[in-house]
């Protein structure tokens, strides 16, 4: 089985520019997380889906940040306007209702905001 | 406030020893505990589950993990470590139904020749 795509892998952007990161979930896989994971801690949740509605978005930052899951499978994550503290990567997570205990990571986007 | 602490950022061990990688909790009610590690350029990858029964839960590539509700601990193990083992493992506690991760903020090991 194919696991979580990820793309870009890489992105190099300046202040106050617009970004986006495109995850393709395992197929199947009902909820999705997008997680935020600077240097030198652990992952935090940014948001999650279950198929296309939100289920929690209380930690990511809505004056700036975005995410869609239109259909339910893919989704993307937008910045606009990044800050430089938004450098991190960002990993997308999915999970299936019969294994719910475990999650399957991408290979995450490392963003550098300069 | 439900919380995960790895109290090491990294951890030493030569090849063929024993390792243990410290994780404690703190949680109202019964915990639900993981272990991920995450290789270089790479996600996380899942290792192993504490949800409820045995209190010592075997993992993926010999890993283990002992439960222990007195000291609110979840520590990792393996009993003969590889040089391959050198990676970042993170400890995390599930937060609700929704099966939301809080995770703590990672252990280095490095396993020496």
């Amino acid at each position: 089985e194919a696991g979580v795509a990820q793309s870009p892998r890489y992105k190099i952007i300046e202040k106050r520019q617009s970004v986006a990161f495109w995850c393709n979930p395992i197929s199947g896989h009902a909820t999705l997380y997008w997680y935020q994971q600077i240097l030198g801690q652990g992952p935090k949740l940014l948001i999650q889906f279950q198929n296309n509605g939100v289920v929690d978005d209380s930690q990511l930052p809505k004056d700036r940040f975005s995410a869609e899951r239109l259909k339910g499978v893919d989704s993307t994550l937008k910045i606009q306007p990044a800050k430089l503290e938004d450098s991190a990567v960002y990993l997308c997570a999915s999970r299936s209702n019969a294994r719910a205990y475990e999650q399957y990571f991408g290979p995450g986007t490392r963003l550098t905001v300069t | 406030a439900q919380s995960v602490a790895q109290p090491e950022d990294q951890v030493n061990v030569a090849e063929g020893n024993p390792l243990t990688v410290k994780c404690t909790y703190s949680v109202s009610g019964n915990p639900y505990l993981f272990w991920y590690v995450q290789y270089p350029n790479r996600g996380l990858q899942f290792l192993l589950k504490y949800i409820t029964g045995d209190n010592l839960v075997k993992g993926s590539y010999g890993f283990e993990a002992e439960f222990n509700k007195s000291q609110t601990s979840f520590h990792l193990k393996k009993p003969s470590a590889l040089v391959s083992d050198s990676a970042l493992y993170f400890c995390a506690l599930r937060m609700d139904s929704s099966y939301k991760l809080i995770f703590g903020s990672g252990t280095r090991l490095l396993v020496r020749p």
